[in-house]
């Protein structure tokens, strides 16, 4: 199993400010994915993280909202910009075993966010 | 779109019981399916992954099924322990990214 950390593990911030989110993983991966947790929700889906190129967005999910960057097959960065309280959520990257798609999904411990 | 629906969403059972929970996908298409553990504020652990060819996935005191013409799995869980108590979450895996789609979840609660 691939070991995952996020950074921050939670945040407090303020409506119209800005928040990247780092995911690290310890071993090569060959995907890379963020996903949302709202409040007593499941976790949607927000995008599939592209090595060297452009993040793979969900229907609702925009990149001027969530850039993505994925500059290396162990790390990637989600953004979340402009917040408003509806932002608060908790997210959470993933990445597929690095043998290919096929294999299981492994999660980071995730990043609590409180927009006030 | 792949909908993915889990039943029941709470369960209370008392310690030593065996139980199951119930997973439904709209789609079969899927290339896997996985069941997931979610500790209060925590993230998310992986139980048991069923790639679409298998029928069955054991771990321990939990075994997982999938029907993919039919649309289902289920999990389940023998002699639960309150150590069990926990969401348990279903997610098929579709599309060409073989991305995941959750269910809500069941949240269970073992009594001692």
């Amino acid at each position: 199993s691939a070991v995952i950390s996020q950074k921050p593990s939670r945040d407090i911030c303020q409506r119209g400010t800005s928040l990247t989110i780092q995911c690290q993983v310890d071993s090569q991966v060959t995907m890379m994915f963020w996903y949302r947790q709202q409040p007593g929700q499941s976790l949607t889906l927000i995008a599939t993280a592209n090595q060297g190129s452009e993040a793979t967005y969900e229907s609702g999910f925009v990149i001027d909202k969530f850039p993505i960057s994925r500059p290396n097959l162990t790390f990637s960065t989600l953004t979340v910009s402009n917040m408003s309280p509806e932002d608060s959520s908790i997210y959470l990257c993933s990445v597929a075993g690095k043998t290919g798609p096929y294999n299981e999904q492994f999660f980071g411990p995730g990043t609590r966010l409180t927009v006030l | 779109k792949q909908e993915v629906t889990q039943i029941p969403a709470a369960l209370s059972v008392p310690e030593g019981e065996n139980l199951v929970l119930n997973c439904s996908f709209t789609d079969s298409a899927i290339y896997n399916l996985q069941w997931f553990r979610q500790d209060p504020g925590k993230g998310l652990t992986s139980l048991l992954l069923i790639q679409s060819s298998q029928r069955e996935q054991t771990s321990g005191r939990l075994n997982a099924s999938l029907d993919k013409s039919s649309g289902r799995s289920t999990l389940y869980i023998a002699a639960s322990q309150p150590g069990d108590s926990a969401t348990y979450l279903c997610a098929v895996g579709s599309g060409s990214a073989r991305q995941l789609t959750f269910g809500s979840g069941t949240q269970l609660t073992v009594l001692p």
